[in-house]
């Protein structure tokens, strides 16, 4: 079976810290893809990365890394000098071969300033 | 924004009522998926269409249904509703179904049923 563990439900930290979200992961596939998504108070899902699983090199897109690990089934995320607007519940997924993507089930990060 | 668009935004309606969710893929995206969100499941994948055609389906209730249209908007069916299928319904599109591709997510219909 597909499933994806985001353990941490709720995690609060000051403007400016660092924060890294757990995402784990199972599958059966030898070929996968794995995703972030953001989702802000407003609602709306955001595409944040995507990561296929023959390629374990980390990736940065500004203050934001990612972190892929195979031999662990993890795949985490972390925020460097949160901001405020950083403020969302993130959801990391994998995509099935048929397409439709298994969510975890969440981790609300609140920054406060 | 996402290029997916959603309608309507809110609805607000009777439990045994039924209701259409109209979803609008981006432009190019041939492949549409609909999720449902609720507090006590989380986000749920429910079917995928692909060109019109049904390519796959997750958990969807009988009592809900969806289609594809020849211009690839696509409409989610929601039957005999009941108080628990009240949830934030969203739409995705992707180029294609094929796992590399990801999926653009429009701004959800948020669905309560009183």
């Amino acid at each position: 079976a597909q499933k994806v563990t985001q353990a941490q439900t709720e995690i609060s930290v000051v403007e400016k810290e660092d924060v890294t979200l757990d995402c784990v992961y199972e599958t059966r596939d030898t070929t996968y893809y794995l995703f972030w998504y953001k989702q802000p108070p407003s609602g709306e899902l955001v595409f944040l990365i995507r990561r296929n699983s023959f390629d374990e090199q980390n990736e940065i897109s500004g203050r934001y890394s990612w972190n892929f690990q195979k031999s662990t089934s993890s795949f985490n995320f972390t925020i460097t000098a949160s901001q405020v607007v950083d403020s969302a519940v993130y959801f990391c997924a994998l995509k099935s071969n048929t397409g439709k993507l298994i969510f975890g089930q969440g981790t609300t990060l609140q920054v406060k300033p | 924004d996402s290029g997916v668009t959603q309608t309507p935004k809110h609805l607000i309606t009777a439990t045994g009522q039924r209701v259409t969710l109209r979803c609008s893929p981006r432009s190019g995206d041939l492949s549409v998926y609909w999720y449902q969100q609720s507090l006590d499941q989380g986000l749920q994948f429910l079917i995928q269409y692909y060109n019109g055609e049904e390519r796959a389906k997750g958990n969807i209730l009988e009592r809900f249904s969806a289609q594809q249209f020849p211009d690839l908007h696509s409409e989610l069916n929601l039957s005999s509703l009941e108080l628990g299928d009240s949830a934030l319904y969203f739409c995705a599109s992707s180029e294609a179904p094929t796992s590399s591709y990801e999926q653009y997510f429009g701004p959800g219909t948020r669905l309560t049923v009183t």
